[in-house]
C-alpha cells in the first residue's frame, strides 16, 4: 500500500456520460498530481494541484475537469465520454510543490468508455 | 512530440545477468531524471534518480547513468533478478516550476530465472 488511495479502481461507463475519479494523498502530503495512462503511451501529466490550489496544467482537455478539498483529497471530473478517454489515470501525491521528485503513487483507476 | 522515448518496447535477460534500460531525451531544458517500475495492477514506484549535474548514481543493484551531451540515460540493474520483471518508465523534469514529470511509454523486462 503506498498510502495514495484511488477510487473507484474500475469503471465502466457508457460515451456521453460523466464520471468522477478521486483520491486521497499520503498522509501529510499537500500535492496532487493526476496522469492518464492511454493503451501504449506513456503517463500524461494532467494537472497538479497544491494545498488546494491549482499549480500546473497538462494536456488536459476541456471536457475535465479537477479540484483539490480543504482535506487535500482531490477529484478528477470527466464529462461527455468518449471512447478514447478508455485509460488508466493515476493521482500521484508528494510532500511539496516541488523538490522531492519521488511522486507516490496510485494503484490508478482503469476507465472504460463504451 | 514525444520528449522522452524508450525504443526498446521490451526487453528479456537471463537471472543472475546485466538488465540495461535505455532512455533518450530531447529536452535540453530537462536536468533531473528518474525511473519507475511498475507491476500489473499497481502503480508506478520510484526507483532511482540523478540530477544532471551528476553521471551516474548508484543504489544496490540500481545504477543510472546520464550522459547530456548525447541526451541519453541507461538503468542498469545488476544482477537481475526474477523480481525485477516489471515494467521501467524513465521520466523528466525541468525542476523549476511545476516539478510535473514528462514519461517514456515504458519497456518491459522480463528476467527468466
Amino acid at each position: 500500500d503506498s498510502g495514495v488511495t484511488q477510487t473507484p479502481k474500475h469503471l465502466i461507463t457508457a460515451t456521453g456520460q460523466r464520471v468522477t475519479l478521486r483520491c486521497s494523498p499520503r498522509s501529510g502530503d499537500l500535492s496532487v498530481y493526476w496522469y492518464q495512462q492511454s493503451l501504449d503511451q506513456g503517463l500524461q501529466f494532467l494537472i497538479q494541484y497544491y494545498n488546494g490550489e491549482e499549480r500546473a496544467k497538462g494536456n488536459i482537455l476541456e471536457r475535465f475537469s479537477a479540484q483539490q478539498f480543504p482535506d487535500l483529497h482531490s477529484e478528477l471530473n470527466l464529462s461527455s465520454l468518449e471512447l478514447g478517454d478508455s485509460a488508466l489515470y493515476f493521482c500521484a501525491s508528494s510532500p511539496q510543490v516541488g523538490g522531492d521528485y519521488g511522486y507516490t503513487f496510485g494503484s490508478g483507476t482503469r476507465l472504460t468508455v463504451v | 512530440d514525444q520528449q522522452v522515448k524508450q525504443n526498446s518496447p521490451s526487453l528479456s535477460v537471463q537471472e543472475g545477468r546485466i538488465s540495461i534500460l535505455n532512455c533518450d531525451y530531447t529536452n535540453s531544458m530537462f536536468d533531473y531524471f528518474l525511473w519507475y517500475k511498475k507491476y500489473p495492477a499497481e502503480g508506478p514506484t520510484f526507483l532511482i534518480s540523478i540530477s544532471s549535474i551528476k553521471d551516474k548514481n548508484e543504489d544496490g543493484r540500481f545504477t543510472v547513468f546520464l550522459n547530456k551531451s548525447a541526451k541519453h540515460l541507461s538503468l542498469h540493474i545488476v544482477p537481475s533478478q526474477p523480481g525485477d520483471s516489471a515494467v521501467y518508465f524513465c521520466a523528466a523534469t525541468s525542476g523549476a516550476g511545476s516539478y510535473q514529470l514528462t514519461f517514456g511509454k515504458g519497456t518491459k523486462l522480463s528476467v527468466i530465472p
